[in-house]
């Protein structure tokens, strides 16, 4: 069965360093991935998209890395900062016409000043 | 825009009642997806529509479950009856093909509690 897992639970980090969170799946060729944020309380905010042809699409202090090889997204945040504190969630398409996204369970991420 | 909108944010109901969850997608998007959010099994798809129309209805746990979606402006997620395993959050979301792709915009929530 199609897995999608986000390696870990929680990242902390000092403000300032790079925050590198990890998405693998299997059993899975998605045509596309995504990055989201949901804060507490909220509902998860979309961030970027990357399609399986790509390797690499940035957002101002966001990157993410796509290899389908190793069926692995890497998603970065540079110059990180307390604000950048969320949980962040990748989802991969569900194929069919419409993507019906899958989701991972999320990384809760932690800045500390 | 006011974004997608739920109602209600919190409910709290008895084990047995029934439960009616609304949602009002954004203006013009014709994709309308419920997903049910836990800690233990994360965000999961329960149904989505297309014009009005339930295309997979997949993920819907049981016939307790049922979702409608009577004209494009509203949505509802009905559990009847309710159980204490039905508490988690449940959000909906919509989106359009062709004008925000395939990015989907989340409501923020109802938190369901079901003693």
């Amino acid at each position: 069965s199609q897995k999608i897992e986000q390696n870990s639970e929680a990242l902390n980090i000092q403000e300032g360093k790079t925050a590198t969170l990890t998405c693998n799946y299997t059993n899975y060729s998605p045509a596309y991935l995504q990055w989201y944020r949901q804060d507490p309380g909220r509902g998860p905010v979309f961030l970027l998209l990357i399609r399986e042809n790509e390797k690499e699409k940035r957002k101002e202090r966001l990157k993410v890395t796509f290899d389908t090889t190793l069926k692995q997204s890497l998603f970065h945040i540079t110059a990180s900062q307390p604000a950048d504190s969320a949980t962040y969630l990748c989802a991969l398409s569900g194929g069919g016409s419409q993507g019906n996204l899958i989701f991972g369970k999320g990384t809760k991420l932690s800045v500390k000043p | 825009d006011a974004g997608v909108i739920q109602s209600p944010r919190h409910e709290v109901t008895e084990m047995g009642q029934e439960v009616t969850l609304r949602c009002k997608p954004i203006s013009g998007h014709d994709y309308l997806f419920w997903y049910r959010q836990t800690m233990m099994r994360g965000l999961e798809l329960l149904i989505y529509f297309n014009n009005n129309v339930p295309i997979d209805d997949s993920g819907m746990p049981e016939d307790r479950f049922s979702a409608k979606m009577p004209n494009a402006s509203f949505s509802t997620l009905k559990i009847q009856p309710s159980e204490p395993r039905d508490s988690a959050v449940y959000f909906c979301a919509s989106n359009a093909l062709g004008l925000a792709g395939e990015t989907q915009y989340f409501g923020p929530g109802t938190r369901l509690l079901v003693l």
